[in-house]
């Protein structure tokens, strides 16, 4: 079956800006989460939702909100762009949001 | 604070030596513990996890809760076994999220 997708793959916007990545989970999967991979700060999390609601969420600025849809589609939202946020931006779907976790190829983003 | 540790950045071996990704945490209660890895121009992808107790590529980890560590182990080292290995831990009381370990670039030389 197809994998996790995410869109776009390469994004490069200017501080102040906003920004809107997608991922679209493998079928059947229901939770959805989102990690923002950097050279200082590793793999971090950032929030994970299951059936359209958020159930987790990490130690991010509000300016970081995530959405999911009823086809467990997800977004995520970046707004006021800072260098700082500059990063992979992954996405990993699992079935219920325990166990294994399939990720992404990842959205680069980079803030000039 | 929960927290994994990978305290080598890199390690490099000889093709045929054996090799210990080193992994620690501090969780007082039952953890889950996965390795990742990501071979050059992959995604991550899950190598193995301590409940399945799978031996995958050759690869075994044995979690020691008195040490709190969950090392990957291999007895003979391959080349294509070169990538990136994070170590990454599940708390059971806050699930749905995984804490990573900041990585090591295994490099296996031949």
């Amino acid at each position: 079956k197809a994998g996790v997708t995410q869109t776009p793959r390469y994004l490069i916007k200017t501080r102040g800006q906003q920004v809107t990545l997608s991922c679209s989970p493998i079928s059947g999967h229901r939770s959805v989460s989102w990690y923002q991979q950097t050279p200082g700060q590793g793999l971090q999390f950032l929030f994970e939702y299951f059936s359209e609601t958020q159930r987790n969420k990490g130690n991010f600025p509000g300016r970081f909100s995530g959405r999911q849809f009823s086809n467990s589609r997800s977004e995520m939202n970046v707004s006021t762009l800072e260098l700082g946020d500059s990063a992979l931006y992954l996405c990993a779907s699992s079935l219920d949001g325990m166990g294994e976790q399939y990720f992404g190829p990842g959205t680069r983003l980079t803030v000039t | 604070a929960q927290r994994v540790t990978q305290p080598e950045k890199l390690l490099s071996v000889f093709k045929g030596a054996p090799v210990e990704l080193k992994c620690n945490y501090s969780y007082s209660g039952s953890p889950e513990l996965f390795w990742y890895v990501q071979y050059s121009r992959q995604r991550l992808q899950l190598l193995l996890r301590h409940i399945s107790r799978e031996s995958i590529k050759g690869f075994t980890a044995d979690l020691n809760k008195g040490e709190t560590s969950f090392h990957l182990k291999k007895p003979f080292a391959q080349e294509e076994d070169s990538a990136m290995y994070y170590c990454a831990h599940a708390p059971l009381d806050s699930s749905y999220k995984l804490i990573f370990g900041s990585g090591t670039r295994l490099l296996v030389r031949p």
